[in-house]
């Protein structure tokens, strides 16, 4: 069965310094791995996926993320965080075959401290 | 595009009350799902339909819930009798199968929610 597991259920980071929130996957077969970003009182949006090809994938509003296969790891990153960026962020993962059932883990709620 | 749209976007009901939730996927987007997402459990798959037929509704927490998809353009969620454990963020996501194959990599776009309270 497919799983992902976000350490971390807040963090705090000072505005301009790295964000960096944790995600690591359980896949019986080659993940699609996602993240997603959840303004308030808004629905989930994409902010970037991986597939196949290139770990080191980007995204919307400047923030990245590698899949790591030998650490089952798919971390979000940016390098300055932006007031605008405090949201909830949701790891997901996916994968081909089946009905494609996406799961997602239970979200980091991001503050930028000014 | 609209969007994938919901309603209500607020419902308040009593105990016992019948709630209808309503969500219009994307036009040309063949696959749609519903999640619950409270403080305590996260954000929960309910049910998914791909083509109007439901393909898993393993989720749905019991015989009080229940879905349906009568055509490609209108999906509905429904809570007979609703209960206070119910008051949740009911969201309604779609997703384009067509794209790439039949691939798990293509991307939901997500309703912006309907906001239930029961009292």
């Amino acid at each position: 069965a497919q799983s992902v597991t976000q350490l971390g259920s807040h963090v705090s980071v000072s505005e301009g310094a790295l964000v960096l929130l944790r995600c690591n996957y359980s896949s019986s077969v080659p993940p699609y791995l996602f993240w997603y970003v959840q303004y308030p009182n808004q629905g989930l949006q994409l902010l970037l996926k991986y597939t196949t090809g290139a770990t080191l994938v980007k995204g919307i509003n400047g923030f990245e993320a590698e899949f790591k296969k030998s650490e089952t790891s798919f971390h979000l990153t940016k390098p300055s965080a932006h007031m605008s960026d405090a949201a909830e962020y949701f790891c997901a993962v996916s994968f081909s075959g089946g009905y494609q059932k996406v799961t997602f883990g239970t979200g980091t709620k991001l503050q930028v401290i000014p | 595009d609209a969007g994938v749209i919901q309603s209500p976007r607020h419902e308040v009901t009593e105990m016992g009350q019948e709630v209808t939730l309503r969500c219009k996927p994307i036009s040309g987007h063949n696959s749609l799902f519903w999640y619950r997402q409270t403080m305590m459990r996260g954000l929960e798959l309910l049910i998914y339909f791909n083509n109007n037929v439901p393909i898993d509704d393993s989720g749905m927490p019991e015989d009080r819930f229940s879905a349906k998809m009568p055509n490609a353009s209108f999906s509905t969620l429904k809570i007979q009798p609703s209960e206070p454990r119910d008051s949740a963020v009911y969201f309604c996501a779609s997703r384009d199968q067509r794209l790439a194959g039949n691939s798990g990599a293509n991307v939901l776009t997500f309703g912006a929610g309907s906001r239930l309270t029961v009292l």
